[in-house]
């Protein structure tokens, strides 16, 4: 199974900045995904992040507030853009490859916005 | 769209067996998961179902019926560490690999 490790684990920040939230790896995979997990609820597919091209996002999210980059097949970013106190949340990062089905996840960033 | 349903607290006993629902509405089916999340955790991986039946893994068994849009995770045995919410999730088709769509998850709390 793929491990992913996602940095910062947590931040806490001021409102009208942006944060880059790392995820990288340790075996090359096939798709990457951003989640966002509101306190106490499941969790909201972001984008699907693409190697090498644009993101792929879902309705409601937009390129502007979540740039989001795929350099390579081990590693990708999220950035949290001007940000509010409604982006605190936490952030996940999860990779599919061709040998399993499941998707891992990295352990989250969780953000607070003040 | 889809829309994927499950309850969102259930409470057992220590020992005993648990049942939790999910039904969904998919415009494509590619298979269903479940994942466990301890709080402040990420979600952990325990059982995917693509055909119809049951699938069993130790204390937790899935099960799925496709033409229903149903599936239920029994975990048997119950330990205060099962204590978590776990996650539905359902696969769409697609070329490759799609993404996951998440139900709201069912907080399972184990009593003594």
């Amino acid at each position: 199974s793929a491990v992913i490790s996602q940095k910062p684990s947590r931040d806490i920040c001021q409102r009208g900045t942006s944060l880059t939230i790392q995820c990288q790896v340790d075996s090359q995979v096939t798709m990457m995904f951003w989640y966002r997990q509101q306190p106490g609820q499941s969790l909201t597919l972001i984008a699907t992040a693409n190697q090498g091209s644009e993101a792929t996002y879902e309705s409601g999210f937009v390129i502007d507030k979540f740039p989001i980059s795929r350099p390579n097949l081990t590693f990708s970013t999220l950035t949290v853009s001007n940000m509010s106190p409604e982006d605190s949340s936490i952030y996940l990062c999860s990779a599919m490859d061709n040998v399993n089905t499941e998707a891992f996840f990295g352990q989250g960033t969780r953000l607070t916005v003040v | 769209g889809q829309n994927i349903d499950q309850p969102t607290e259930m409470t057992a006993t220590e020992g005993a067996i648990v049942q939790i629902n999910c039904t969904y509405q998919t415009s494509g089916f590619n298979g269903l998961f479940w994942y466990q999340q301890h709080a402040g955790e990420a979600p952990t991986f325990l059982s995917y179902n693509v055909l119809d039946g049951l699938e069993e893994k130790g204390r937790f068994s899935s099960f799925l019926s496709r033409s229903k849009g149903y599936s239920y995770l029994l975990l048997k045995e119950l330990q205060m560490k099962d204590s978590a919410s776990y996650l539905c999730a359902v696969r769409d088709l697609g070329s490759g690999n799609t993404p996951l769509v998440f139900g709201k998850g069912t907080r399972l709390s184990v009593i003594a």
